[in-house]
């Protein structure tokens, strides 16, 4: 299996659209739904996107989340200043029986 | 409200153990599959371990053998036994709910975290 691997670091202006890959393998991404968290500093993770594209109830339309074959995206447009927080991908690993999470990726608004 | 509070996090001495404890309110934890996740300072998210509904359980390999999950359903409650601490394990240590009809690493709810420091 292939931990999912994303970028350790995305920054953008206000008003801007910008994406966060993660790249899995067969075992993980390959086969199973992509999720989403976001997590504000000093606060706990926060479900963005379930099932490689829904948004649970409250979390806005700018948050948008893609998949094709082991890889996924997270896009977010219309950039504002509290989207500033580490942005991890997660998925079921069928290798390994267990989740694994994304590197994270720590998002700068400009 | 539904929500998780999590307890029982401290310094501990490497090698020594420690039980953490997770309470569940505005849902059965017995009914629900039920995750931890850490996260070491500075550091990304780990998952640490899962028990289903019923009762099936898995580990990371990284504590496996070392930690034990389970729950109390008459208090509605998640644990996680840790033994043979390491300086690797300090983290914040979060349970949170798994929503398995969405997928199995959809976690919709979070406890606040506490804190396991494992030095000398």
């Amino acid at each position: 299996q292939s931990v999912p691997t994303q970028p350790p670091s995305a920054s953008g202006t206000p008003g801007q659209r910008v994406t966060i890959s993660c790249s899995g393998s067969s075992s993980n991404i390959g086969s199973n739904t992509v999720n989403w968290y976001q997590q504000l500093p000093g606060t706990a993770p926060k479900l963005l996107i379930y099932s490689d594209n829904q948004r649970p109830s409250g979390v806005p339309d700018r948050f948008s989340g893609s998949k094709s074959g082991t890889s996924a995206s997270l896009a977010i447009s219309g950039l504002q200043s509290e989207d500033e927080a580490d942005y991890y991908c997660a998925a079921w690993d069928d290798s390994l029986s267990g989740v694994l999470f994304g590197g994270g990726t720590k998002l700068t608004v400009l | 409200e539904v929500q998780l509070v999590e307890s029982g996090g401290g310094l501990i001495q490497p090698g020594g153990s420690l039980r953490l404890s997770c309470a569940a309110s505005g849902f059965t934890v017995s009914s629900n599959y039920m995750t931890w996740v850490r996260q070491a300072p500075g550091k990304g998210l780990e998952w640490v371990s899962v028990i289903y509904s019923g009762g099936r359980i898995y580990y990371a390999d990284s504590v496996k053998g070392r930690f034990t999950i389970s729950r109390d359903n008459s208090k509605n409650t998640l644990y996680l036994e840790m033994n043979s601490l390491r300086a690797e394990d300090t983290a914040v240590y979060y349970c949170a709910r798994v929503r398995v009809e969405l997928s199995l690493a959809a976690f919709d709810i979070w406890g606040q975290g506490t804190m396991v420091t494992v030095s000398s």
